[in-house]
Parts: C-alpha cells; structure tokens; sequence
C-alpha cells in the first residue's frame, strides 16, 4: 500500500528556513516522479515542486531560488528546504506521488498528476 | 503562464441531480487537465487524468470532458458524499490549478 507522511511543519520567523520531510512506504521514492503542492489556510492548491530522473527538479516561479527539492534514497524520503521564508508562504504543505505520466524536460513538465498524497503538514510564518 | 479560471465558484444541489463544473484555461493545454475533490481536512483525492479519463476506484457517477481550453467535470447523480471542493488542475508545461468550486448538498 502506498503511504506518504509528511513531517517536520512548524512556526517560524520571517527570512528563516525549515526543513520538510516526506517518508515513502509501498514504493520506491527515487524511480517515481514526485512533488510537493501547499495550500493556504482558506485558500486552493498551489503546485510547489517536482523532482524527477536523477535529482532532476523544477519549481514554481514563486518559490525558485529559495526552496529546495531532494530525496534521500537510503530513507525513501522526499525532502523540501525552505529558505528566506515569508508569511505568503503559510499553508499546509503536501507531498504527492506522480502516476507515471509525468514528463520533465528543460523548463518544462507535462503531464504531472499527483496520483497519491500524504496528509499535509502545516508551515506557519509569523513574526 | 497558464491561468485556470473555474465556473461556478460554488453550487448547491440536491441528491439526485446532475451537477457540472467548467474549467477553463489561458491557452490550448491539450488533454492535460485532472480534476481532484478535497474534502474539508483532507488531502486532495485524484478523480480524473487527462481531461476524461476516470481514476481507479472513482464512482462511475464521475465523468470529464473536453480538450483545447474548455473541460468539464460531471457527476451524473450527486450524492451525500459528494459534498466537497473540487480542482482542475492543467499539466501541461508548468502545473497549475484552478480556484476550486464548492459543492454543498441541498
């Protein structure tokens, strides 16, 4: 059975980091196209990142440059650093496995469909 | 950028009706179009891939349709259950989702 079990969520200041972890079970997180969709409180989804063959990644222009998406193989883990944090980015964090349509290439992914998902965890930033 | 309007932002049916959502994107996405239902605590669940079609395990009551920019998401006969938000989402180029449309049941 597929599982996916986000931790590491928290309050934190303006302009600090935070780690995100994902722990995989019934599957194997380095073969499969993975991403991380949040939402903030009240509001819709908003794709975040996606990591794909190798450590291959691309992420939304509202987050490029200050977060970081990896996987720990030895864990089975999905991974998100959270750098330069500002209050826009509160909302519950979710990490999503891909349903093996996705194609990443360059700049471009298609095909992305977030086929199973963890139960989120909640990032608040607050001064 | 790829901008994902949704139409309407909110309904309130009852058992038994037909219910459709309409999604619309800023530009041809092709078949790239999922639609998810999250319901109030929980994480979105898959309902349809590639604009039509049905997710393993989903009710047959669900359907979708379209191509281009224009796509619908149907539910044949609403039921209790279906109570919930629902989300297309395009993945073609840089994913994207739309506002969300808020079901209730009458």
């Amino acid at each position: 059975e597929v599982q996916l079990v986000e931790s590491g969520g928290g309050l934190v200041q303006p302009g600090e980091s935070l780690r995100l972890s994902c722990a995989a079970s019934g599957f194997t997180v380095s073969t499969n196209y993975m991403s991380w969709v949040r939402q903030a409180p009240g509001k819709g989804l908003e794709w975040v990142s996606v990591i794909y063959s190798g450590d291959s990644t691309y992420y939304a222009d509202s987050v490029k440059g200050r977060f970081t998406i990896s996987r720990d193989n030895s864990k089975n883990t999905l991974n998100l650093q959270m750098n330069s944090l500002r209050t826009e980015d509160t909302a519950v964090y979710y990490c999503a496995r891909d349903r093996g349509s996705a194609y990443c290439s360059g700049d471009r992914c298609y095909g992305v469909t977030n086929e199973y998902w963890g139960q989120g965890t909640l990032v608040t930033v607050s001064s | 950028d790829i901008q994902m309007t949704q139409s309407p932002s909110s309904l309130s049916a009852s058992v038994g009706d037909r219910v459709t959502i309409t999604c619309r994107a800023s530009q041809s996405i092709s078949s790239y179009l999922n639609w998810y239902q999250q319901k109030p605590g929980k994480a979105p669940k898959l309902l349809i891939y590639t604009a039509s079609s049905l997710q393993s395990g989903v009710p047959s009551r669900f359907s979708g349709s379209g191509s281009g920019t224009d796509f619908t998401l149907t539910i044949s006969s609403l039921q209790p259950e279906d109570s919930a938000t629902y989300y297309c989402q395009q993945s073609y180029i840089t994913p994207s989702f739309g506002p969300g449309t808020k079901v209730d049941i009458k």
